[in-house]
């Protein structure tokens, strides 16, 4: 099983740049969410997903949108990227109750220079 | 909101210590995580703890949710390389959407 699959791993923008972080889960979980690490700051939830059609605000929203396609699908999308935007973005998802243990994708390493 | 104080920060050991970290919060949690982070990779859950007082092993490592339920700990015994990586402790809060929020990740290097 692939469990959940970020693409791409890697990306450098310029600012004012526009892009789409795609994530998929082949585990039939309901919720998915997007995080960012930065270093010294853990993880901090930007968006999550409970339910196919259903999305909503985490800790840290400002400057992204996300669309949960499908069951399996859950992209996150910076319209306007931003130097404070760079971070590595992880993808989770989970099958239980909301934040039910979270598996992890492998993140996406974003630059914006 | 919520913070979670995570020590160390980072640890430099030989191989065969034992590791100790904690996480302390200001609020409740119901729920205490504990994950590790590969380099280049996801975190992991390792452990998971669902009351308060309760101790959980997963082989070498040991992990115990707080009487006060404001604080967990996480202990590896006779470190091997592979413990290598940054360990993130997590707490759900009892109250609210359920949030789930991490702590700063403690660095475990292992010198052979």
């Amino acid at each position: 099983n692939a469990g959940v699959t970020q693409t791409p791993k890697f990306q450098v923008l310029k600012t004012g740049q526009s892009m789409t972080l795609q994530c998929a889960q082949d585990m039939n979980h309901n919720s998915m969410y997007w995080y960012r690490q930065d270093p010294g700051m853990g993880l901090r939830l930007i968006y999550y997903s409970a339910s196919e059609g259903t999305t909503d605000k985490g800790e840290v929203p400002n400057g992204y949108n996300v669309s949960r396609l499908n069951k399996r699908e859950f992209s996150l999308r910076l319209e306007s990227a931003a130097p404070s935007q760079t971070s590595v973005y992880f993808c989770a998802s989970s099958g239980g109750p909301l934040y039910s243990p979270l598996h992890f994708g492998n993140g996406t390493r974003l630059t914006v220079t | 909101g919520q913070q979670l104080n995570q020590s160390p920060q980072s640890m430099f050991i030989q191989e065969g210590e034992d590791v100790s970290m904690n996480c302390t919060s200001s609020s409740i949690f119901n729920t205490w995580l504990w994950y590790k982070q590969d380099p280049g990779e996801g975190p992991v859950l390792l452990i998971a703890l669902y009351k308060a007082g309760e101790l959980t092993s997963n082989g070498r490592l040991t992990a115990q949710f707080g009487i006060t339920r404001k604080d967990s700990f996480l202990n590896i015994s006779a470190s091997i390389p592979s413990d290598v990586g940054i360990y993130f402790c997590a707490g759900q809060l009892i109250q609210g959407a359920q949030k789930l929020v991490f702590g700063q990740g403690t660095r475990l290097t292992i010198n052979p």
